[in-house]
């Protein structure tokens, strides 16, 4: 079965340090969302792609964190610089075509820790 | 904003007893979905509603979505180890360009054995 893919799982980082996740969704998957997901809470939505464009990134902080597709098929979300609050557990996920009522298929994400 | 309400937070459960988690919207939903994420895992999508009214059941779990669309629940029957998790309710808001999948926070069940 097809898998969403994403590295590092862990990732241990010093504050004000540059930190990068990589995500590999499933195959023909045209639409790519990024999660950030604090320890007892939702995931919540960071950007969305569809293909290589970027759709929705209101809740991204953009003056540290960037995100691309370039292709349209991988992505990388990047920090720079760290903060000790961006701790937290960050999912990709991908779905077929982007409508509200695809199905979203979550990574198994990438534990961040900042010290 | 748009928010998506979950009941209870937490749930312990003795082995066999059943277990219910509720969600409400703030306002009507095209749709709801939810999914489970076991501990240390990743969320799973477990099933989506979409009519008013609609119920759904998949094996010991039953799902209904409200008449006014705005509320939903899972119901699990004779819960097992197996079922242990947090399970989240989803909603599609627009977005900036297109819709956000906003979830719930999740009622986390334990299942004591």
């Amino acid at each position: 079965e097809a898998e969403v893919a994403q590295s590092p799982r862990y990732k241990i980082t010093e504050k004000s340090q540059a930190v990068a996740f990589w995500c590999d969704p499933i195959s023909g998957h045209a639409t790519l969302y990024w999660y950030r997901q604090i320890l007892g809470q939702g995931p919540e939505l960071l950007v969305q792609f569809q293909d290589e464009s970027v759709v929705d990134d209101s809740q991204l902080p953009k003056d540290r964190f960037s995100a691309e597709r370039l292709k349209g098929v991988d992505s990388t979300l990047k920090i720079q610089p760290a903060e000790l609050g961006d701790s937290a557990m960050y999912l990709c996920a991908s779905s077929l075509e982007g409508i509200s009522i695809d199905e979203q298929y979550f990574g198994p994400g990438t534990r961040l820790t900042v010290t | 904003g748009q928010q998506v309400m979950q009941i209870p937070q937490y749930q312990h459960v003795q082995e066999g007893e059943d277990f219910t988690t509720y969600c409400n919207s703030s306002t009507t939903l095209s749709n709801i979905q939810w999914y489970k994420q076991r501990p240390g895992g990743h969320p799973v999508f477990l099933i989506q509603l979409v009519k008013s009214g609609e119920v759904k059941k998949q094996k010991r779990l039953t799902f209904q979505f409200g008449e006014a669309k705005k509320n939903s629940s899972l119901h699990i029957t004779a819960t097992q180890t197996t079922d242990v998790g947090t399970y989240f309710c989803a909603g599609p808001y627009s977005g900036a360009g297109s819709y956000q999948l906003t979830f719930g926070k999740g009622t986390k069940l334990s299942v004591i054995p």
